[in-house]
């Protein structure tokens, strides 16, 4: 069975810490893709990043950095030098290939930068 | 370029009325999928669109169709609208090549209440 726990429901950090968000997987494919959404009050999910199950290599972008190992299921993300800008609730989701496409989503990380 | 758009913003119905919410993807994606996000959930999915066939379908009741039309663009339509389909609907839209997973991108959503 397909499944995306994020353990960490809510939380706060003041601007400029850093902080880790958690992400737990379980599928029985071999390949799958997982992915990081970002949904601010307005809304939208805005796509942050993706990965396939094959490509083990974090990944930096500017402040933001993915740590994937399979070995522990888990695909986690960094943010560094935390911004109010950054204040959203962060989905992490998971999709197996050869399957309809559709995105598995966790229940999402709250996350509040104070200033 | 445009992203995805989704329209109305906002709907308010009533019990047992019908419900057609639109989505227009990006220009050159052919897939489209929509999802229902209650309030502090992560999305869930509802369907898949490709090349105008159904290719997947969540864990929903018949209440539910949608379909996509040669332009590419689709439709959800919901039934016998209850109190718990009150939730943000989102559309995403993909390149939708079968060979892989696409990364999918969301549309603003559709927040439907249902009094």
């Amino acid at each position: 069975a397909q499944k995306v726990t994020q353990a960490q429901t809510e939380i706060s950090v003041v601007e400029k810490e850093d902080v880790t968000l958690d992400c737990v997987y379980e599928t029985r494919d071999t390949t799958y893709y997982l992915f990081w959404y970002k949904q601010p009050p307005s809304g939208e999910l805005v796509f942050l990043i993706r990965r396939n199950s094959f490509d083990e290599q974090n990944e930096i972008s500017g402040r933001y950095s993915w740590n994937f190992q399979k070995s522990t299921s888990s695909f986690n993300f960094t943010i560094t030098a935390s911004q109010v800008v950054d204040s959203a609730v962060y989905f992490c989701a998971l999709s197996e290939a050869n399957r309809d496409d559709k995105i598995i989503f966790g229940k999402g990380t709250r996350l509040h930068i104070l200033p | 370029d445009a992203g995805v758009t989704q329209s109305p913003t906002h709907l308010i119905k009533t019990r047992g009325q019908h419900v057609t919410l639109r989505c227009s993807p990006i220009s050159g994606h052919k897939s489209v999928s929509w999802y229902q996000q209650v309030l502090g959930q992560g999305p869930q999915f509802i369907f898949q669109y490709y090349e105008k066939e159904e290719r997947g379908r969540g864990n929903f009741p018949d209440r539910f169709s949608a379909r996509q039309f040669p332009n590419y663009s689709s439709e959800l339509n919901v039934n016998a609208l209850l109190l718990g389909d009150s939730a943000l609907y989102l559309c995403a839209s993909s390149l939708g090549s079968l060979s892989s997973t696409d990364t999918q991108y969301f549309g603003p959503g559709t927040r439907l209440t249902v009094l």
